[in-house]
């Protein structure tokens, strides 16, 4: 059975500053993909990024980066230069091959003015 | 980028009463659906993977009687609440992914409906 843990229901960061959001995984497989999803308060799902398992470099995307350590299955969320609009519930998920998404429980991240 | 349209995005009706739920993808075709419900700041829980020509394939727990899925066509799938209770009341999202995008693994969300049953 696939698992994705969120250990942190609740995050803040002031402005500016450097934020990571946790992500732990348990799966037998070795080929799949991993994803980080944004929901605003609009609770429209936004796609932020998203790693190949395959791939041993890390993800980025402009101010969102990840830090993917396959052998400890962690895949941690990193948003530098934090902005308001950044405020939102980030969700990781998973994804083997051409099977469903599984999710983590959420983190509710608030970025303070 | 692909688009998945939900709709409506709200509705309100009476306990008893049948709710149909639609989602289309609008560029793309999509043999494979899935339908989620979320309750306040929780996560996103799979309900059924709606297949294009033939049945949903349940998540344990749901009623396949309760929640109606039907997947007629490549580009629209429904969700029906049948006999709606405020229980049911919650947020409905819906998914799908491009089969023959150069990124068929990315899921596109619809922006959800939020039930609300009296």
């Amino acid at each position: 059975a696939q698992t994705v843990t969120q250990s942190q229901p609740e995050m803040s960061v002031q402005e500016a500053e450097t934020v990571t959001l946790s992500c732990t995984y348990d799966t037998s497989e070795n080929n799949y993909y991993l994803f980080w999803y944004k929901q605003p308060p609009s609770r429209q799902m936004i796609l932020v990024i998203r790693q190949e398992a395959y791939k041993q470099q890390n993800a980025t995307e402009n101010r969102f980066s990840v830090n993917f350590q396959k052998a400890a299955k962690s895949f941690s969320l990193k948003i530098s230069d934090s902005q308001l609009g950044d405020t939102a519930m980030y969700f990781c998920a998973f994804m083997f091959t051409g099977n469903q998404f599984y999710f983590g429980t959420g983190t509710s991240l608030t970025v303070i003015p | 980028g692909a688009v998945v349209s939900q709709h409506p995005s709200w509705v309100i009706c009476k306990s008893g009463t049948s709710v149909k739920i639609e989602c289309r993808s609008l560029d793309f075709q999509a043999t494979t659906m899935f339908w989620y419900r979320q309750f306040p700041k929780q996560s996103l829980m799979l309900m059924a993977t709606s297949n294009e020509g033939s049945k949903a394939t349940y998540e344990q727990g749901v009623e396949k009687d309760k929640f109606l899925i039907n997947h007629a066509s490549l580009t629209l799938s429904t969700l029906t609440v049948t006999s709606a209770h405020p229980e049911d009341s919650s947020f409905y999202i819906c998914s799908a992914r491009d089969p023959e995008g150069a990124t068929n693994e990315k899921l596109f969300f619809g922006s959800g409906t939020q039930l609300s049953v009296l």
